[in-house]
């Protein structure tokens, strides 16, 4: 089974600002990593994915996240945030192995851009 | 390509009663979920539905069932209806071989009187 924390409920920055979101996760097996992004009453959207290779992966609008196995986090990142990218964040892990299906998600961090 | 759709977008039932929510999946996925996600918390999966058999389940009670059908369109029901289901349902959709990557729809509120 696996399980995720992400650390900061909130998040308030000013708008080009850097931001990070943390994750951290736990899992006896090998993972792939998601993060996904819910703007204001709208469903989920896939911001970005890790399933091996690089480390450092890049998404949409700027954002990227970096897996680190021995500390077991997936930090999302962006150097310079605008008022758009206010919304929920939500950090997702799934198993690799053939037979997963199950996305476990964190509780999500309200990131707020204030001008 | 159209997206993932759900309807009603919004309902409100009372303690006991019976629902149930629809989705259409995104055109050429033939896999489709559902979470539930209560206020101020992630989504927390329900089931998944693969070529009309469901392949997955979390830790919901048996009053939880769903459909998928040939068009991979899939309904989620909730029998026996309690205070505690009040949440949004997402439904989301994928290609099988996509594992982790899903399309949502925006959900159907559902608040439970």
């Amino acid at each position: 089974a696996q399980s995720v924390t992400q650390l900061d409920s909130q998040v308030p920055v000013f708008e080009e600002a850097p931001v990070e979101l943390r994750c951290n996760y736990s899992s006896s097996v090998s993972v792939y990593l998601f993060w996904y992004v819910q703007y204001p009453n709208q469903g989920l959207q896939l911001l970005l994915k890790y399933l091996s290779g690089s480390t450092l992966v890049k998404g949409i609008n700027g954002f990227e996240a970096e897996f680190n196995k021995s500390q077991t986090s997936f930090h999302l990142r962006k150097p310079s945030v605008h008022i758009s990218d206010t919304a929920e964040y939500f950090c997702a892990v799934i198993g690799s192995g053939g037979s997963n299906y199950k996305l476990t998600f964190g509780k999500g961090t309200l990131l707020t851009v204030n001008p | 390509e159209t997206g993932v759709t759900q309807s009603p977008t919004h309902l409100i039932k009372t303690r006991g009663q019976q629902v149930t929510l629809r989705c259409s999946s995104q055109s050429g996925h033939n896999t489709v979920s559902w979470y539930q996600q209560a206020l101020g918390q992630g989504p927390q999966f329900i089931f998944q539905y693969y070529r009309e058999e469901e392949n997955g389940r979390g830790n919901f009670p048996p009053r939880f069932s769903g459909l998928q059908f040939p068009n991979y369109s899939s309904e989620l029901n909730v029998n026996a209806l309690e205070l505690d289901d009040s949440a949004l349902y997402l439904c989301a959709s994928s290609p099988a071989t996509r594992t982790g990557e899903l399309f949502f729809g925006e959900g159907s509120r559902l608040t439970v009187l």
